[in-house]
């Protein structure tokens, strides 16, 4: 079965403009979670969607948002990019209450802002 | 609030001796999940095993053990046989109930490198 797919895998972008990621979840799986990932902080939660509503959200700037559409597909979004936003952002997707087997994680987009 | 230590940032290990990855936890919540992924330099996180706090037996999967100590609140993942392909990133997380679901936080991670 097809894992979480992320696209694109990389990306530079300038720092002002605005860059959507995307995330399809593994077919079935309701809930998906964005991580921004870098060197100095380490994995940082974004934020959580589940059937198309934002239901957990992690302390980051309301220039970080996201949506989630009715087949699941969630879109995250960065609004004037800064240096600082370049970070490795994964997404992740689960069954609602299936913990036991955690998170599967896409490879990840790669963001780099100049 | 829930926290994840990973005191170790880096670790070298033999091929196919054992080794041990330590972390520590800190919750209030007496329900909670505990994982173990690992990071390989493509960037994928890959599950690897999974202790929920009411388990009585430490979990296994394969090649990977969890050694659970509740009143400790450590759950160290060991490698038995390490492997070439083992040396990765490695994130402790921990998952409890907030706002309806599950949000694991993670570990600064521990960078393992096997030798041949």
């Amino acid at each position: 079965k097809a894992g979480v797919t992320q696209t694109p895998r990389y990306l530079i972008k300038t720092r002002g403009q605005q860059v959507t990621l995307s995330c399809s979840p593994i077919s079935g799986h309701r809930s998906v979670s964005w991580y921004q990932q870098t060197p100095g902080q380490g994995l940082q939660f974004l934020f959580e969607y589940f059937s198309e509503t934002q239901r957990n959200k992690g302390n980051f700037p309301g220039r970080f948002s996201g949506r989630q559409f009715s087949n699941s597909r969630s879109e995250m979004n960065v609004s004037t990019l800064e240096l600082g936003d370049s970070a490795l952002y994964l997404c992740a997707s689960s069954l609602e209450g299936q913990t036991n087997y955690g998170y599967t994680f896409g490879s990840g987009t790669r963001l780099t802002v100049v | 609030a829930q926290k994840i230590t990973q005191t170790q940032p880096g670790m070298f290990v033999q091929e196919k001796e054992a080794v041990t990855l330590d972390c520590t936890y800190d919750t209030s919540d007496p329900s909670y999940g505990l994982f173990w992924y690992k990071q390989p330099s493509s960037g994928e996180m890959i599950f690897l095993i999974y202790q929920g706090s009411y388990d009585q037996q430490n979990a296994t999967e394969g090649r990977y053990s969890l050694n659970f100590q509740k009143a400790r609140k450590s759950a160290n993942l060991v490698i038995s046989a390490s492997q070439l392909g083992d040396s990765a990133m490695y994130f402790c997380a921990m998952s409890s109930k907030a706002g309806g679901s599950y949000i694991p936080t993670f570990g600064r991670g521990t960078s393992l490198i096997v030798h041949p």
